[in-house]
């Protein structure tokens, strides 16, 4: 039972445009949204998160989206760069419990 | 600070035999959650350990296990090998809780592949 889903496995963007990368939830009680990012040889990196109780959070050029009554989380990267091809993980946690990851989407960014 | 380590970095075993991978987490962090990652399926939680204790265990069979020591070292076994424990293990630390609202910081992973 998939309970977070990233139904893109890949996604191309020219550098310069916005990417967006989705993410979807079945868990009504999950209340903390993250997402993190991963380089080749190299563990996953915190990049944003999200309380349930907000619909957006912005750090510098990232910024997430949450839409509670869809079930969905997006990640919009604006401007996009080289250095932002990556894996990136969505995941999400419902009170102390463990976090539950997406399969992740391969962004590749290119100039 | 040191990062979250993780040894071996690479290891090839085959099928029957076990594994044992180990885990530091950053110094002063005493929760310890360990995932597998394979294409596809993203991370699988595999259990989490805080003050030598598991608190909390994924949907793994029983020929996976683990321990933390005194030191918030950690240690994962894999017993009776099969090919489809070829994947990514992933280490990450955390201050106390390795569930929710802490971050959690991971290692470079231990590739294993099973022949």
């Amino acid at each position: 039972d998939q309970q977070v889903k990233q139904n893109s496995p890949s996604l191309s963007v020219q550098e310069g445009r916005i990417s967006i990368l989705n993410c979807d939830y079945t868990n009504s009680m999950f209340d903390y949204f993250l997402w993190y990012k991963k380089y080749p040889a190299e563990g996953p990196t915190f990049l944003i998160s999200i309380s349930s109780i907000k619909d957006k959070n912005e750090d510098g050029r990232f910024t997430v989206f949450l839409n509670k009554s869809a079930k969905h989380l997006s990640l919009h990267i604006v401007p996009s760069q080289p250095g932002d091809s990556a894996v990136y993980f969505c995941a999400a946690s419902a009170g102390a419990q463990k976090l539950v990851f997406g399969q992740g989407t391969r962004l590749t960014i290119n100039p | 600070k040191a990062g979250v380590t993780q040894t071996p970095r690479y290891l090839i075993k085959t099928r029957g035999q076990q594994v044992t991978l180990s885990c530091s987490p950053i110094s002063g962090h005493r929760s310890v959650s360990w995932y597998q990652q394979t294409p596809g399926q993203g991370l699988q939680f595999l259990f989490e350990y805080f003050s030598e204790t598991q608190r909390n265990k994924g949907n793994f069979p029983g020929r996976f296990s683990g321990r933390q020591f005194s030191n918030s070292r950690s240690e994962m076994n894999v017993s009776t090998l099969e090919l489809g424990d070829s994947a990514l293990y992933l280490c990450a630390s955390s201050l106390v809780s390795g569930g929710s609202k802490e971050t959690q910081y991971f290692g470079p992973g231990t590739r294993l592949l099973v022949l």
